[in-house]
């Protein structure tokens, strides 16, 4: 069957500071591939998707960037973390339906201070 | 106007009551709607995916998406406590770019 993957669960990092989020899709191949962001009082934010290995689309400007060194891999970095950056990050891929983002991961919550 | 919009709740129903949540949306070019269900510090789940008008069932749940007024329903007959969580509701044009509500927290009652 298929998993996705994600850590840490919970981060606390200074502003200023590096960030690396991982997710991982288990019993697939060629999964497309999604980060989001959920935060308070707000919906689920597209912030990346990829449908291959180093292809990134990049949907909103911002602090942060992804990379898929990996078929099943996609990681969210950031050279420099912002308070705004603070929220829960959720990697999806399109497990249950083609090409929908619509099988997600248990998710990372990250708070800057 | 934000392109899905979602009463946020909570709404507080008794158990065995049918719940009726919904949403709104502003881009007409939308075809696939989806509903999630979201607890507590986890991930959101896939409930029901529909493609453009019409119902869809599945056991308790039936999803309803009407166009022409640009709203979607989401019932739930015979909710249970464990049905208490955040629903979301989502719309796209394409297959990728789900544009998705703030969610409306549902608490059932025991």
């Amino acid at each position: 069957s298929q998993t996705i993957h994600q850590w840490p669960a919970t981060l606390v990092q200074p502003v200023g500071s590096p960030l690396s989020l991982e997710c991982t899709v288990e019993g697939t191949s060629n999964p497309n591939l999604y980060w989001y962001r959920q935060a308070a009082g707000r919906g689920l934010q597209l912030l990346f998707y990829s449908v291959g290995i180093g292809q990134i689309s990049s949907e909103v400007p911002q602090n942060l960037s992804a990379s898929r060194p990996q078929d099943r891999q996609f990681i969210l970095s950031s050279k420099k973390l912002l308070l705004s950056d603070s929220g829960f990050y959720l990697c999806a891929w399109n497990g249950k339906i083609s090409g929908s983002p619509n099988d997600f991961g248990p998710g990372t919550r990250l708070l800057v201070l | 106007q934000k392109e899905v919009e979602q009463d946020p709740g909570p709404l507080s129903v008794p158990e065995g009551a049918i719940v009726s949540l919904n949403c709104t949306y502003s881009n007409s070019a939308f075809q696939y709607f989806m509903w999630y269900r979201q607890y507590s510090r986890k991930g959101p789940e896939l409930l029901m995916y529909t493609y453009s008008s019409g119902n869809k069932e599945d056991g308790r749940f039936t999803a309803q998406v009407d166009k022409s007024s640009k709203y979607i329903s989401l019932f739930i007959r015979d909710s249970q406590p464990s049905d208490s969580a955040t629903y979301l509701c989502a719309g796209a044009s394409g297959t990728y770019k789900y544009i998705f509500g703030t969610g409306t927290r549902l608490k059932v009652l025991a």
